[in-house]
């Protein structure tokens, strides 16, 4: 089975600065998507970024990219140019192009934007 | 597309009755998923539909959980003699198949918060 962690329970940030969130994975498949949700207070949850894993190219998103460490199982999300916005509980999660397709998720990390 | 669509956003219960959560998926989308989500832990996988099909049932989702798609387009949750330990945001996500473009995304919907009395 797969699992997700998350170290960082709560961050904080300043506006404009740049914040990194970690999280590792484990699992023994070689082939698999790796995303980045955001899950605003009282607000429902949207994807911000994904990664496949056969690609070792990092994917970016405007003021969001990720570092994909495939052989060190780690997938950390870079937050550029903070904005208030920006805060919300972020969400590492894995998947398996297989059947099921679930979506197996982190304990997460809340991040607090401040002036 | 209006996103996918949950009803209701709370339910207050007290312990034994039963309770039924709805989900409107957007509306191309084949695949149907609900997960729990409990205070200061990600979502955790309940159950998915392809189509009208259930295919998969975590063992989260004890005999007291039951989950239909009955014309392959809404979806409900139903939780029978419900026990405190059942408090929890259910969400609801849809998505496209697979092997489509952006088939591995899913969009969530609010979520339904069931607070057991």
């Amino acid at each position: 089975a797969q699992t997700v962690t998350q170290s960082q329970p709560e961050m904080s940030v300043q506006e404009a600065e740049t914040v990194t969130l970690s999280c590792t994975y484990d699992t023994s498949e070689s082939n698999y998507y790796l995303f980045w949700y955001k899950q605003p207070p009282s607000r429902q949850m949207i994807l911000v970024i994904r990664q496949e894993a056969y690609k070792q190219q990092n994917a970016t998103e405007n003021r969001f990219s990720v570092n994909f460490q495939k052989a060190a199982k780690s997938f950390s999300l870079k937050i550029s140019d903070s904005q208030l916005g920006d805060t919300a509980m972020y969400f590492c999660a894995f998947m398996s192009p297989g059947t099921a397709s679930k979506l197996t998720f982190g304990t997460g990390t809340r991040l607090q934007v401040t002036l | 597309d209006t996103g996918v669509s949950q009803d209701p956003r709370h339910k207050i219960t007290k312990r034994g009755q039963n309770v039924t959560f709805r989900c409107d998926p957007i509306s191309e989308h084949n695949r149907l998923y609900w997960y729990r989500q409990t205070l200061g832990q990600g979502p955790e996988f309940l159950t998915y539909f392809q189509n009208e099909a259930q295919l998969e049932k975590s063992r989260l989702l004890s005999d007291r959980f039951s989950a239909e798609r009955p014309k392959g387009s809404f979806s409900t949750l139903e939780i029978q003699r419900t026990e405190q330990g059942d408090s929890a945001m259910y969400l609801c996500a849809s998505s496209r198949l697979p092997l489509a473009v952006n088939g591995d995304e899913q969009y969530f919907g609010p979520g339904t918060r069931l607070t057991v009395t």
